[in-house]
């Protein structure tokens, strides 16, 4: 049984350019969450996908989107980047909210 | 606001020792908390999820225990091992749809 997967491992943009990041769910699970994490800190909350529809969603500006689609996977869309997105991007899956959070590898995104 | 903090930041011990690592909350009205660990440039690995109307969950030699009233979670592990470095996080859900909110994390040393 895979686990959480995210696509790209590493990523490298410019100022002002636009990414997506890609997670696949863990079997069974129907919410994903995406979260950012800064070197040295704890994960922030960005936003959790229910039904293909954004359920919850933390203090990130409107540059942050994203998608579920019907088999549960998700991506996670960043425009107009800025030095300060750099970070680790982890994506979880749950199977409701309120389960336990699997988490995949995480996106390295560098933005130069 | 929920804000969730852990103590001590970081955490150096000899092969053996059994040690404690700390999470506390400041609104107790928690649905669960969950406890992770986390190595270099990785993702997430969950440990425990203790619900609300728990008071602890035990996994191999790792004991986690919560205590809502007073805000506190402890994450007991018995006869560490250089493999157990780490850092070690934990987070708290407020409602079943609510968003999740880490704490910084205890970074760990076990020294052979």
């Amino acid at each position: 049984d895979a686990g959480v997967t995210q696509s790209p491992t590493h990523l490298i943009k410019t100022r002002g350019q636009q990414v997506t990041l890609r997670c696949s769910p863990k079997s069974g699970h129907d919410t994903v969450s995406w979260y950012q994490q800064a070197l040295g800190q704890g994960p922030q909350f960005i936003f959790q996908y229910y039904e293909e529809e954004e359920r919850q969603r933390g203090n990130f500006p409107d540059r942050f989107s994203g998608h579920q689609f019907p088999n549960y996977s998700s991506e996670l869309n960043v425009n107009a980047l800025l030095l300060g997105d750099s970070a680790l991007y982890l994506c979880a899956s749950s199977l409701a909210s309120y389960n336990e959070q699997f988490f995949g590898p995480g996106t390295r995104l560098t933005v130069l | 606001k929920q804000e969730v903090t852990q103590i001590p930041a970081a955490l150096s011990v000899p092969e053996g020792e059994n040690l404690v690592l700390n999470c506390s909350f400041t609104d107790s009205a928690i649905y669960n908390l969950q406890w992770f660990r986390q190595d270099p440039g990785k993702g997430l690995t969950s440990l425990l999820l203790i619900q609300s109307s728990q008071r602890e969950q035990t996994s191999g030699r790792l004991n986690a225990s919560l205590d809502k009233s007073s805000g506190r979670s402890t994450l007991y592990i018995a006869a560490s091992q250089p493999g157990d470095s780490a850092t070690y996080l934990c987070a708290v859900l407020k409602t079943s749809y609510d968003k999740v909110i880490f704490g910084p994390g205890t970074s760990l040393s076990v020294i052979p």
